[in-house]
């Protein structure tokens, strides 16, 4: 079963600090793992994409690393601010799926605290 | 423009009105999806247009009815709704052949 898992549900971290969210798939063939930021009653935003062949990724202070071996992905943040504070969602396609099948995560709430 | 565009932001009615929501893209995809989103849940497909036509029907309760006008547009009409189809209503386009999907704002739907 197609299936993507995230850890840990809600974090909480100080401005400044770093973290990292985990992300575990079991969908396959996989195709590309995406990770989206999505504000409260907001659309979701795409922040990286990787492919089976991409090890790590950066978008400003994001950093996506995948390992296909394991079928696991993180995404890295630095120095966090307070816009920082939203869902955090792991959302891997398949390779030959039917149009538009994506396998969404749950999501981790990140809250940042001045 | 990299834009998908949903209109109305919020959106209240009873369960005897009806409503419709609507998305833009002028981003040239001729896919368009609906998506359904409850509260601190992933987004839920419901409905999946290719070069205007419906290719893909998440069995959505037929008070939920998906339109395709033309290529750049995407109508969702709303009737007989019930409180529990309150939810974030979320719209997203791509190209047919690409699997990356950008995500419109959301209709933030409050049924009554």
């Amino acid at each position: 079963k197609n299936q993507v898992e995230q850890s840990p549900q809600s974090l909480i971290i100080l401005e400044g600090k770093n973290c990292t969210l985990q992300c575990n798939y079991t969908v396959s063939p996989f195709s590309n793992l995406r990770w989206y930021k999505q504000d409260t009653g907001r659309g979701p935003v795409s922040l990286t994409i990787m492919t089976f062949s991409e090890n790590t990724k950066s978008n400003g202070r994001y950093t996506a690393t995948l390992d296909a071996d394991t079928k696991q992905s993180s995404l890295h943040i630095t120095a966090s601010q307070l816009s920082d504070s939203a869902s955090y969602i792991c959302v891997v396609s398949a390779r030959g799926s039917t149009l538009g099948r994506l396998y969404f995560g749950r999501g981790t709430q990140l809250t940042v605290w001045p | 423009d990299t834009e998908v565009t949903q209109t109305p932001k919020h959106l209240v009615m009873g369960m005897t009105n009806k409503k419709s929501l609507k998305c833009e893209q002028h981003m040239g995809h001729r896919a368009m999806y609906w998506y359904k989103q409850k509260a601190k849940k992933p987004p839920e497909l419901m409905f999946v247009y290719s070069y205007e036509k419906l290719s893909i029907n998440e069995s959505v309760p037929s008070r939920f009815s998906p339109e395709c006008p033309n290529s750049s547009l995407l109508n969702l009409h709303l009737h007989a709704l019930q409180p529990e189809d309150s939810a974030l209503y979320l719209c997203a386009s791509s190209h047919p052949m690409s699997d990356t999907q950008y995500f419109g704002p959301g209709t933030r739907l409050t049924v009554l």
